[in-house]
């Protein structure tokens, strides 16, 4: 079946400008994930959504970002007033179960975000 | 604190050749750990995934070793071929769900 995918592949906006990222996880899978990747650094975890449970907002770096997982389903990752230091690669994964177990995470193939 | 060190920044071998990729991390309690390959514009794809008691773990020409005691894990590739290409990412996760993730290796093969 498809992948996880990920729209808009590259983005790119004026700061103060807001944006939107769309995640659509691969289907069935009940755990979904977003990580910010700067340029020649690690994967930076934000949120992770598992089940119906309230999701784990304590990556999230300030509160001009914010995501909602919808149905369970496809997540949009929502960054207002962007700052150039927002500019990365924002990565999506879901998996099968939660990370608390061996749940394997599948990733996206992000969406580069460069603010001006 | 918690950390994932990986050594070198970035490598350049010959095609056929084979490398080793470190990864050293304090992480603690330790759950397991992972390698990833991440293509450049692609998201990481998962190579193994390691727990405590697993000192070595294949995939094909990729072995990763880890050694719980040091804190110290390598993946090896064994004749190393041009889609080689990429970064390799170490990633461990703790006890209570999170994962640290390494900067990861790039690794550069030329024909």
């Amino acid at each position: 079946g498809a992948g996880v995918s990920q729209s808009p592949s590259n983005k790119v906006t004026e700061k103060g400008k807001d944006v939107e990222l769309r995640c659509d996880p691969i289907s069935g899978h009940t755990a979904l994930y977003w990580y910010r990747q700067s340029l020649g650094q690690g994967l930076e975890f934000l949120i992770y959504f598992q089940g119906n449970s309230a999701p784990d907002k304590s990556g999230l770096p300030s509160d001009r970002f914010s995501a909602e997982r919808t149905g369970g389903s496809v997540s949009t990752l929502t960054i207002q007033r962007t700052q150039q230091e927002d500019s990365a690669v924002y990565l999506c994964a879901s998996s099968l179960v939660g990370d608390r177990g061996r749940g394997e995470q599948y990733f996206g193939p992000g969406t580069r975000l460069t603010v001006t | 604190k918690n950390q994932v060190e990986q050594s070198p920044q970035s490598l350049i071998i010959l095609e056929g050749k084979n490398c080793t990729l470190q990864c050293n991390y304090t992480v603690s309690p330790f759950s397991n750990l992972r390698w990833y390959k991440q293509d450049t514009g692609r998201g990481p794809v998962s190579l193994t995934i390691m727990t405590f008691s697993e000192n070595t773990k294949s995939n094909g020409r990729y072995t990763a070793t880890l050694d719980a005691d040091t804190k110290q894990s390598s993946l090896h590739i064994t004749a190393s071929q041009l889609s080689d290409s990429a970064s390799y990412i170490c990633v461990v996760k703790e006890s209570n769900y999170q994962l640290i993730w390494g900067a990861g290796t790039k690794l550069i093969i030329k024909p």
